[in-house]
């Protein structure tokens, strides 16, 4: 079974610059989350999809960050325009709707994002 | 808002010492996971654990869900130098998936 694939897998960008990050998500998977890492912390949640619709975006700073997941399959995460503070390993993650696997998320291996 | 906080923070062992470390939280929380993060990767789920008291063992590794649903234990026995990462504890939160603070382990050979 293929695993979350992620594309970029680094990107440089400068300060006000924009960026999109690709997530394909384990086939079958209904629930496809996107999360924030910066160095030295936890991922942090910035946005959970089901299908195609948004269970919880609360903590994605939407006056610059943006994501879709328009046929409920991949997805895509936009940040425009791009501050310093961005600088952080974007994650992206799904899970089944099975039963208990609907906790139970597989990663990507994330882009790393540098604002310069 | 709800947290998971984790310790300790870091910590240096031997080669074929064995491993504890906790996470808390001041809300009741339903699910625990535990996932390893190696540099460069994602996380990769280790245990998922679902009902308080629940004891659950992936190989060296053995989960515990606290019985006031406020933490969670993870035990690694025999450590050995693949197990150098970063541990996380998880869960459902009553708004959002929240991830803890995260273990750094290091073994020494």
């Amino acid at each position: 079974e293929a695993g979350v694939a992620q594309s970029p897998r680094y990107k440089i960008i400068e300060k006000r610059q924009s960026v999109a990050f690709w997530c394909n998500p384990i086939s079958g998977h209904a629930t496809l989350y996107w999360y924030q890492q910066i160095l030295g912390q936890g991922p942090k949640l910035l946005i959970q999809f089901q299908n195609n619709g948004v269970v919880d975006d609360s903590q994605l700073p939407k006056d610059r960050f943006s994501a879709e997941r328009l046929k409920g399959v991949d997805s895509t995460l936009k940040i425009q325009p791009a501050k310093l503070e961005d600088s952080a390993v974007y994650l992206c993650a799904s899970s089944s709707l099975a039963g208990r696997g609907v906790h139970e998320q597989f990663f990507g291996p994330g882009t790393r994002l540098t604002v310069l | 808002g709800q947290q998971l906080n984790q310790s300790p923070q870091s910590m240096f062992i031997q080669e074929g010492e064995d491993v504890s470390m906790n996470c808390t939280s001041s809300s009741i929380f339903n699910t625990w996971l535990w996932y390893k993060q190696d540099p460069g990767e994602g996380p990769v789920l280790l245990i998922a654990l679902y009902k308080a008291g629940e004891l659950t063992s992936n190989g060296r590794l053995t989960a515990q869900f606290g019985i006031t649903r406020k933490d969670s234990f993870l035990n690694i026995s025999a450590s050995i130098p693949s197990d150098v990462g970063i541990y996380f504890c998880a869960g459902p939160g009553t708004y959002k998936y929240i991830f803890g603070t995260g273990t750094r382990l290091k073994v020494l050979a």
